[in-house]
């Protein structure tokens, strides 16, 4: 069964803008990582924030985790119409043997 | 050089028939997988072999065979394929720290059973 869910399901946004993902999740977890897909593609790992970790930043995204409320966000900042493409939260649970996926956020940039 | 490569790319085959997708990974990670997704993109764990031995199996038809020769091949066997296994197959590899590791994934193999 699917973890938890992703929200919202899809986003259209101009380019330049600020995207927000969020992810909800429901069992207790080791990691929670973001991947995106683009169409027609495998799925490309963007960051892993550990369960001990509130905020990470890799170049334009930044992830935040809330353990007490079993949710993460990701901010993809000053968007590219590259940034195109499907977006997906999974955790990794506590003894790390198997990554369990949100249903995904389609993310439209429009140039 | 293609981290984790799957064969084929596509596949498309009657109902009844049995077919076969590989995967290697030339990253020398312990852990390999198999993933589902479907039309509605839901990904979803199928199997999972860590240095060739079988850690997951995710209730999945025995008509599903994974087969791991070593640790840098996962196959995924398929016999007597139905119209409802019409989907794209993921393969992945983490290392052995795979707490800390994201996932690697081949570019998949769209099954189409007809």
């Amino acid at each position: 069964s699917q973890q938890g869910e992703e929200d919202p399901q899809a986003l259209s946004i101009q380019e330049g803008e600020n995207a927000t993902m969020n992810c909800s999740y429901k069992t207790s977890i080791n990691n929670l990582q973001w991947y995106r897909q683009n169409s027609g593609r495998g799925l490309v790992h963007l960051i892993l924030i550990r369960s001990n970790e509130r905020e990470k930043h890799s170049g334009r995204l930044r992830v935040t985790l809330d353990t007490s409320k079993k949710s993460s966000s990701l901010l993809i900042t000053a968007s590219r119409a590259a940034d195109t493409a499907s977006y997906f939260c999974a955790t990794g649970g506590l003894y790390g043997n198997k990554l369990v996926f949100g249903a995904g956020t389609i993310l439209r940039v429009k140039s | 050089d293609t981290a984790v490569s799957q064969t084929p790319k596509y596949l498309v085959t009657q109902m009844g028939n049995d077919k076969s997708i590989k995967c290697e990974q030339n990253l020398g990670h312990d852990t390999m997988y198999w993933y589902k997704q479907d039309s509605k993109k839901f990904l979803k764990i199928m199997f999972s072999y860590n240095n060739k031995e079988l850690i997951i199996n995710e209730t999945v038809p025995n008509r599903f065979s994974p087969k791991s020769p070593d640790k840098a091949h996962l196959n995924l066997h398929i016999n007597s394929l139905e119209l409802g296994d019409s989907a794209v197959y993921f393969c992945a590899s983490t290392p052995v720290d795979r707490r800390n590791y994201g996932y690697t994934f081949g570019s998949g193999t769209r099954l189409t059973v007809v």
